[in-house]
C-alpha cells in the first residue's frame, strides 16, 4: 500500500493564480481530511470527507473547495491564491481513531 | 481561541532519560484525545491515543495520562531515544470523527 500520496511536493503559485492540490488513498477509508500549517502553527482543518460525495466545511474554509468523487481521491482547489494561503498542506485519512497524513504539499503564494 | 494548548515550544531531555510533554485543552466537550509525532518534512503519525473514561494508556515506552478535573494531559517517554527527536502534537476531538482539534506542538530534542 502507497497509503496517503500528495501532489506536488512544492509549489509556487503568483497572486490570483488557481490550482488543485491532489491527494488519494488506497486503504479504502471513508474519512478523510485537508489541513494547513502554518510556521510555529498546529493543523487546521480546512474540510473534510465522511465518504464519496459528501464534505463539510472545517476552521478555516475561505478561498478553498474540495470535491470527492471517489472514496481514492480528495483534490483540494485554490480558485484565486493569496499570500495568505502560503502554508504546508496536509491531506489525511482516517481508519476509527488513526489518521494517516500524506508527506505534505508546500505552496508559495507571491 | 486555541481550545488545545501545548505551552512549552521545546524540550531537551537526554537520552534514556523521561521525556513529559504537557497539554491543556479547555473544551469540556473533547471525548477523545491523541497524539501525533512528526519528523521534518514529513506527515504526522499516530503516536497513542485516550478516552476520557480512561486515565491512563500505555503503549510500550509510551503512556499518555488523563486528569480530566485539570482538563491536563500528558505523554511520557521512557527511556527517551535520539529517534524521538520530533515534534509532537496534542490533539482531541468530541463526537466522531468529524473534527479533530490539534496543538502547536512540542519539538523534542534527545541528546545522546
Amino acid at each position: 500500500n502507497a497509503g496517503v500520496t500528495q501532489t506536488p511536493k512544492f509549489r509556487i503559485l503568483k497572486i490570483g493564480q488557481s490550482m488543485t492540490l491532489q491527494c488519494a488513498q488506497d486503504m479504502n477509508h471513508n474519512y478523510m481530511y485537508w489541513y494547513r500549517q502554518d510556521p510555529g502553527m498546529g493543523l487546521k482543518l480546512i474540510y473534510y470527507s465522511v465518504g464519496a460525495g459528501i464534505t463539510d466545511k472545517g476552521e478555516v474554509p475561505n478561498g478553498y473547495n474540495v470535491s470527492r468523487s471517489t472514496t481514492e481521491d480528495f483534490p483540494l482547489r485554490l480558485e484565486l491564491a493569496a499570500p495568505s494561503q502560503t502554508s504546508v498542506y496536509f491531506c489525511a485519512s482516517r481508519m476509527k481513531e488513526t489518521q494517516y497524513f500524506g508527506p505534505g504539499t508546500r505552496l508559495l503564494v507571491l | 481561541d486555541q481550545q488545545v494548548k501545548q505551552n512549552s515550544p521545546s524540550l531537551s531531555v537526554q537520552e534514556g532519560r523521561i521525556s513529559i510533554l504537557n497539554c491543556d485543552y479547555t473544551n469540556s466537550m473533547f471525548d477523545y484525545f491523541l497524539w501525533y509525532k512528526k519528523y521534518p518534512a514529513e506527515g504526522p503519525t499516530f503516536l497513542i491515543s485516550i478516552s476520557s473514561i480512561k486515565d491512563k494508556n500505555e503503549d510500550g515506552r509510551f503512556t499518555v495520562f488523563l486528569n480530566k478535573s485539570a482538563k491536563h494531559l500528558s505523554l511520557h517517554i521512557v527511556p527517551s531515544q535520539p529517534g524521538d527527536s520530533a515534534v509532537y502534537f496534542c490533539a482531541a476531538e468530541s463526537g466522531g470523527y468529524q473534527k479533530v482539534t490539534f496543538g502547536i506542538g512540542t519539538k523534542l530534542q534527545v541528546i545522546p
